[in-house]
C-alpha cells in the first residue's frame, strides 16, 4: 500500500538553530501534503497545507516565517523550523493522500535544548 | 468548539473484553469519516473509512458504524488485545468536498492483561 516516509524520526537541536523535516510519498504522487504538530496527550493540530509548486497555506496562528514549507516535487515536502526554541519541541507529522485515503508519516520528534 | 467530539476521553479494559468508542461530528454536509489508530510516538494508521451511504464496515476485530442522520459514528473493538492499547482518532473532512481533515481529540485505550 501507499507509504509516507518521514525523516528524521527524532532530532535534538540547540535553541536558535534550524531543523528540516522531510516527508516523502513512496509510491504515489502527492500534489497536496499536510503538516501537523502534536503535543503529548493532545490531538493532531493541522499547521499547514503544502501544495506542490506553489505556496503553502498556513492555519491561523501558525507563523509562516518560522515554519517554512517547501513542496518542490510530487513526492517530497519539507518543513523547516527556523530559529527553533524549546517551545517548538513537539511531535511533527505529515500526511499525504491517494484516492480516498490519507496516509500519515511516522512522525518526527523534535527536542530543542 | 471542535467539530468532531470523541468519547470517552480514555478507557481501560481487560484483555479479551469488547469496547465501543464514540464519535459525534457537526461537519455538514458530510462526505466521509475515518477512524485511525495511533500508537504512542507513531503516526496514525487507517482502520476504516466510511462514506455517507455506509452504515457499518469491519476490519478484522474493528467494526465501525455510522448514522449520518444523527451524525454519530462508533468504533467497536472485539476481543481486545494488549496491542490495541493506543489512541483512536475520528477524522472528517473540514467540509464537504474538502480534503483538509478535522480531527477529534481521540480516545486513549489501555488494555490490561
Amino acid at each position: 500500500g501507499a507509504v509516507v516516509s518521514q525523516h528524521p524520526s527524532w532530532v535534538i537541536c540547540k535553541s536558535g538553530t534550524s531543523v528540516k523535516i522531510e516527508c516523502r510519498s513512496l509510491d504515489f504522487q502527492a500534489t497536496t501534503m499536510f503538516w501537523y504538530r502534536q503535543f503529548p496527550k493532545q490531538s493532531l493540530m493541522l499547521m499547514a497545507t503544502s501544495n506542490e509548486g506553489s505556496k503553502a497555506t498556513y492555519e491561523q496562528g501558525v507563523e509562516k516565517d518560522k515554519f517554512l514549507i517547501n513542496h518542490a516535487s510530487l513526492t517530497l515536502s519539507t518543513l523547516t523550523v527556523t530559529s527553533a526554541h524549546p517551545e517548538d519541541s513537539s511531535f511533527y507529522i505529515c500526511s499525504g493522500g491517494s484516492g480516498n485515503t490519507i496516509y500519515f508519516g511516522e512522525g518526527s520528534w523534535l527536542t530543542v535544548v | 468548539k471542535n467539530q468532531v467530539e470523541q468519547s470517552p476521553q480514555s478507557l481501560i479494559i481487560l484483555e479479551g473484553k469488547n469496547c465501543t468508542l464514540q464519535c459525534n461530528y457537526t461537519v455538514s454536509p458530510f462526505s466521509n469519516l475515518r477512524w485511525y489508530k495511533q500508537d504512542t510516538g507513531r503516526g496514525p494508521v487507517s482502520l476504516t473509512i466510511m462514506t455517507f451511504s455506509e452504515n457499518t464496515k469491519s476490519n478484522g476485530r474493528y467494526t465501525a458504524t455510522l448514522d449520518a442522520d444523527t451524525k454519530q459514528s462508533s468504533l467497536h473493538i472485539t476481543a481486545s488485545q494488549l496491542s490495541d492499547s493506543a489512541s483512536y482518532i475520528c477524522v472528517v473532512p473540514r467540509r464537504r468536498g474538502s480534503y483538509i481533515p478535522t480531527f477529534g481529540r481521540g480516545t486513549s485505550l489501555i488494555v490490561h492483561p
